[in-house]
């Protein structure tokens, strides 16, 4: 069965970090390149960040750029999403999703990690 | 940056009934467009793809139309699990984005 299971997120205060990570399974993961989508409660889909299949191209919204870094361990199946001076806004659940293609759309995505940023 | 823009924010539908929403780019993303589906506590599913083509398990009843700036999702006969939030998202062009969604509830 082709799967996304991401780690726990969690409860972090403003300015903090966080590293999460999806793992993949069921099919090849070096073959794919992969995101990251955030909802924030009660608000629609936002998408964070994107990387290749070989891990040479990486790509972000603006508001996370310069803050949050993507990675991939394919050996290990394993997306990252190292997330650094967290804000409350960055507050959402975090969703990782496979694409087809080239970064066209998401057809496989996890169940999603709720990270909290407050004081 | 490209926007999307859904209308209308809510669709009050009836079962049985017909459902068309609507979905705007700021600029053509030609025909790279994508329809998802979420219900509460759910991750988004995927129901179309390059602006009219079924993903895997999609039903018939579910359509994708609409090229360029201007695309519609139709779904005939409104089933009950049917009732949802329906987002399209573009992928012509970096930043990907998504509309702010449509929410489909009975009437």
């Amino acid at each position: 069965e082709v799967q996304l299971l991401e780690s726990a997120g969690g409860l972090v205060q403003p300015g903090g970090s966080l590293r999460l990570s999806c793992v993949a399974s069921g099919f090849t993961f070096s073959h794919y390149d992969m995101s990251w989508v955030r909802q924030a409660p009660g608000k629609g889909l936002e998408w964070v960040s994107a990387i290749s299949d070989d891990a040479t191209r990486t790509y972000y919204t603006g508001s996370v750029k310069g803050r949050f870094t993507i990675s991939r361990d394919s050996s290990n199946n394993t997306l990252f999403l190292q997330m650094n001076s967290l804000r409350a806004d960055d507050s959402a659940i975090y969703f990782c999703a496979r694409h087809t293609d080239y970064f066209h759309y998401m057809d496989v995505w996890g169940t999603g990690t709720t990270v909290t940023v407050s004081s | 940056e490209i926007v999307m823009t859904q209308s209308p924010d809510t669709l009050s539908v009836s079962p049985g009934e017909r459902a068309t929403l609507s979905c705007r780019a700021s600029q053509s993303v030609t025909s790279n467009l994508a329809w998802y589906q979420q219900k509460p506590g759910q991750a988004p599913r995927l129901l179309i793809y390059d602006a009219s083509t079924r993903a895997t398990g999609c039903p018939a009843r579910f359509s994708g139309s609409g090229s360029g700036a201007e695309f519609t999702l139709t779904i005939n006969s409104l089933q009950s699990e049917d009732f949802a939030v329906y987002y399209c998202q573009q992928y012509d062009k970096w930043p990907l984005r998504f509309g702010q969604g449509t929410k489909v509830e009975i009437k």
